[in-house]
């Protein structure tokens, strides 16, 4: 079966702490990642996305990368900031050829502190 | 301002009533997806329209129903068939390919049926 493991579900760090969330998917045969970002009660704003032949993304930062070996995906983000907290969500559209059909992970919720 | 509007916000419906939920987006997206999140858990993809008068079913379709007539809307109804109608309705769009294949979400309708 297809799935998107996120660990750990929750994580609360001090400002200024770099961190890195971790994504785990079941078959290395993907055609992206994308890696969201969910604020309490709203939508899901897009970060970054990876696609296949790709080992890693940067906006900002954020950094992405993807490791389809070991079907593994890191967001690491550097001198985190209280408004960083929130709840973020990796998705895998698996397959070899694009379907817009997403599988996601149920999520870490980061608390950043002051 | 470009983006994809989700009405209402909140909803309230008695058991055994229909209710449909609107989602439009100007984003001149060919791509358009219905997902449920349920408290504590990742996105489960409903229905997913890549085209005009074409839609597919997603994981979990039974209990709801959807039409694309036009590219800019992809409404979704809720029947009195959907055992478990209570949760948070999230609407996304994409090119589907080129330019991008990331996915933007709307802010979500939160549906009580009780």
């Amino acid at each position: 079966k297809q799935e998107v493991t996120q660990i750990p579900a929750a994580l609360s760090v001090p400002e200024g702490e770099n961190l890195v969330l971790n994504c785990s998917f079941t078959d290395s045969a993907i055609y992206n990642l994308q890696w969201f970002r969910q604020d309490p009660g709203k939508g899901l704003t897009s970060l970054l996305l990876i696609q296949s032949s790709q080992r890693e993304q940067t906006s900002g930062r954020l950094n992405a990368s993807l490791d389809k070996s070991s079907g593994r995906s890191t967001l690491y983000i550097a001198a985190s900031q209280p408004g960083d907290s929130a709840t973020y969500l990796c998705a895998v559209e698996y397959g070899s050829s694009n379907t817009g059909k997403l599988i996601f992970g149920q999520g870490t919720t980061l608390q950043v502190k002051p | 301002d470009g983006g994809i509007t989700q009405s209402p916000k909140y909803l309230f419906r008695k058991e055994g009533q229909n209710v449909t939920l609107s989602c439009e987006q100007n984003l001149n997206h060919d791509a358009m997806y219905w997902y449920r999140q349920d408290p504590g858990q990742g996105l489960r993809l409903i229905y997913y329209s890549q085209i005009v008068n074409d839609f597919q079913k997603g994981d979990i379709a039974e209990g709801y129903s959807v039409s694309r007539e036009k590219k800019e809307s992809f409404p979704l109804t809720v029947t009195s068939a959907q055992k478990n109608p209570t949760a948070f309705y999230l609407c996304a769009s994409s090119f589907g390919g080129p330019p991008s294949y990331e996915q933007y979400f709307g802010p979500g309708t939160r549906l009580t049926v009780t």
